[in-house]
């Protein structure tokens, strides 16, 4: 089964701190790997995405950091902020000609003012 | 704009009742996806239609099925409910069918199943 597991279930950040949510896949076929942020009673917003090709994304506060060979990448959000107090879904895809997303279990963030 | 659309929003049923959720997506869009959202767990793909074509199907029973309008709306249409079906439904739509294209999502259907 095409998994993705992400870590931590929970995490709990001071303002301006960092907060990093890791996510590690199995398939290699998987070329497009989107981070989604969703707040109670909404859908999963898209946040940032990567494709294997580089290492690294950076939008605004939001990074993701890509390993290939390790099938890692993980989201950085710098000096965080209580607004960013969200679930957090990491996920993978295949760009080919169907979409389905598999996506991770989610993290909890709470940014403590 | 409107975004992706979905009603019911919340919605109650009992075991072995069969339910229709509807979805509109962002105009100009012609693919339509659906998930499963059990409740402290990741989004789960059940369909994706396009140019109403089903183009991908996830790991879910045949109670499940789902069909796109030509306007390129779509229903998930769900038998025999069971108490696990209680989740929140989500629709997404995307320009394309494949590729990278954002995927936005609407705000989701609540089913309880009792």
């Amino acid at each position: 089964q095409q998994q993705v597991k992400q870590s931590p279930q929970s995490l709990i950040v001071q303002k301006g701190g960092i907060s990093i949510i890791n996510c590690a896949y199995e398939n290699t076929a998987f070329d497009y790997f989107p981070w989604y942020q969703q707040f109670p009673g909404k859908g999963p917003a898209l946040l940032i995405a990567i494709r294997p090709d580089v290492s690294e994304k950076k939008e605004g506060r939001f990074t993701i950091s890509f390993n290939k060979s390790a099938k890692q990448f993980s989201l950085h959000i710098m000096d965080s902020q209580p607004g960013d107090s969200a679930t957090y879904f990491c996920a993978s895809d295949f760009s080919g000609s169907a979409r389905q997303l598999t996506f991770g279990s989610g993290t909890q963030l709470t940014v403590l003012p | 704009d409107a975004g992706v659309t979905q009603s019911p929003t919340h919605l109650i049923k009992t075991r072995g009742q069969h339910v229709t959720l509807r979805c509109s997506p962002i105009s100009g869009h012609k693919s339509v996806s659906w998930y499963q959202q059990v409740l402290g767990q990741g989004p789960q793909f059940i369909f994706q239609y396009y140019e109403k074509e089903e183009r991908g199907r996830g790991n879910f029973p045949d109670r499940f099925s789902a069909r796109q309008f030509p306007n390129y709306s779509s229903e998930l249409n769900v038998n025999a409910l069971l108490l696990g079906d209680s989740a929140l439904y989500l629709c997404a739509s995307s320009l394309r069918a494949g590729g990278v294209d954002t995927q936005y999502f609407g705000p989701g259907t609540r089913l309880t199943v009792l």
